[in-house]
């Protein structure tokens, strides 16, 4: 399975400024994906990164908001800019392996909160 | 579409009992895959099973069993002697087809000493 490193595991920022949240791979993956979790909520997919391209957003996301970097096939980050209150949540970063890409793996979080 | 209902929100017991979390699902494929993970107070999200829909085989993994059936699009977890260490959320997860991951809104279990 793959390993999946992410950094900051938690931060406190203040609103109005932004946070990159960094997601490092152990293996060399086509796609990468960012959640969003709500406090009390379920995981929603913020987008799909893929290596050489720009990612693509779910709906009710926006690449102004959430600007998504993918430089290699090992590495992305994600930056919720602007931040207010409703932002605060855990950002999870996901990996696809295995057969048909079935095998979802997850970074540790980063657990967010904006004051 | 694709759809999964953790209609438990919340579970209590104590040491030792039996807990089974339910999870049902919809989708309109018929190639699906299943999961579950468990996500503890840290936040982490860790794989527990992955279940294809050509493989209805129960499995079991120590403490650990899921009852597939597709008769009734469920694919439930049994925890067997519970520990207070299985204390987390758990969530329930479809793939189908060629869309992304759905999650169910989860389950939070909590086992008392």
């Amino acid at each position: 399975s793959a390993v999946i490193s992410q950094k900051p595991s938690r931060d406190i920022c203040q609103r109005g400024t932004s946070l990159t949240i960094q997601c490092q791979v152990d293996s060399q993956v086509t796609m990468m994906f960012w959640y969003r979790q709500q406090p009390g909520q379920s995981l929603t997919l913020i987008a799909t990164a893929n290596q050489g391209s720009e990612a693509t957003y779910e709906s009710g996301f926006v690449i102004d908001k959430f600007p998504i970097s993918r430089p290699n096939l090992t590495f992305s980050t994600l930056t919720v800019s602007n931040m207010s209150p409703e932002d605060s949540s855990i950002y999870l970063c996901s990996v696809e392996q295995g057969t048909l890409n079935t095998e979802a793996f997850f970074g540790q979080g980063t657990r967010l909160t904006v004051v | 579409a694709q759809k999964v209902t953790q209609a438990q929100t919340e579970i209590s017991v104590v040491e030792k009992e039996d807990v089974t979390l339910d999870c049902v699902y919809e989708t309109r494929d018929t190639t699906y895959y299943l999961f579950w993970y468990k996500q503890p107070p840290s936040g982490e999200l860790v794989f527990l099973i992955r279940r294809n829909s050509f493989d209805e085989q129960n499995e079991i993994s120590g403490r650990y069993s899921w009852n597939f059936q597709k008769s009734t699009s469920s694919f439930n977890f049994t925890i067997t002697a519970s520990q207070v260490v299985d204390s987390a959320v758990y969530f329930c997860a479809l793939r189908s087809g060629y869309s992304t991951l759905t999650f169910g809104k989860g389950t939070m279990l909590l086992v008392s000493p």
